[in-house]
């Protein structure tokens, strides 16, 4: 069946360092990937879309490519700050209806 | 545009009763999507509607858990009867059709005593 699978647990970064939170997908359908950000007490919002492969795809400084051949479309930014402490979701949206969310991955950025 | 209402924002709820949460979409979306969210399961998904038909309807949360779409523009979600492991945010969302983004709410924090 379709699934996700990220970066799980937490990530802890010192200000300034580079980040890649990995997601993978498996599905059968045509994909469409998400990011979604949702920092502490606010609900989830879009950081990220993508179906098309091989794309670049960025907003406010992240930035990730879908890359059909090996299922993933990791994040990544050169140079996090504070305010990316967040927790963030991988999703997949395939041709079928069904809306699937990785685990989520703690993001936490040290001064 | 408004974005995704919930309401109540929290409640709390004593083990066996009913609660009633309420969600306002986006205004024009077609899918709206029911998710519980706590810190070891993620998001879950508890129902999902297309065009006021319901797709999805979460499975294991079939027994106690109905949500229903009165109108386009409103949807409720029942528990009944309530139980300590309710216990977390309840997430409305809403998009306009597959493939595009999802717009969420500010959830509902249930707490069951």
């Amino acid at each position: 069946g379709d699934s996700v699978t990220q970066t799980e647990g937490l990530v802890t970064l010192t200000k300034g360092l580079p980040v890649m939170l990995n997601c993978t997908y498996q599905t059968t359908y045509s994909p469409f990937l998400f990011w979604y950000v949702q920092h502490l007490n606010e609900a989830p919002k879009l950081l990220l879309k993508s179906s098309t492969d091989n794309k670049r795809t960025e907003h406010q400084g992240f930035y990730a490519t879908l890359h059909k051949s090996s299922s993933s479309f990791h994040l990544q930014k050169s140079s996090v700050q504070l305010s990316d402490s967040a927790l963030y979701f991988c999703a997949l949206n395939t041709n079928a209806y069904k809306v699937i969310f990785g685990k989520g991955t703690h993001l936490h950025v040290l001064p | 545009d408004a974005g995704v209402t919930q309401t109540p924002r929290h409640e709390v709820a004593e083990k066996g009763q009913t609660i009633i949460l309420k969600c306002e979409p986006v205004s024009g979306h077609n899918d709206l999507f029911w998710y519980r969210q706590t810190k070891i399961q993620g998001l879950e998904l508890l129902s999902y509607f297309r065009s006021k038909s319901l797709m999805e309807d979460g499975g294991a949360f079939k027994d106690r858990f109905k949500a229903e779409m009165l109108n386009s523009s409103f949807s409720t979600l029942k528990i009944q009867p309530t139980e300590p492991k309710d216990s977390a945010v309840y997430l409305c969302a809403s998009s306009l059709y597959r493939g595009e983004e999802q717009y969420f709410g500010p959830g509902t924090r249930l707490t069951v005593l």
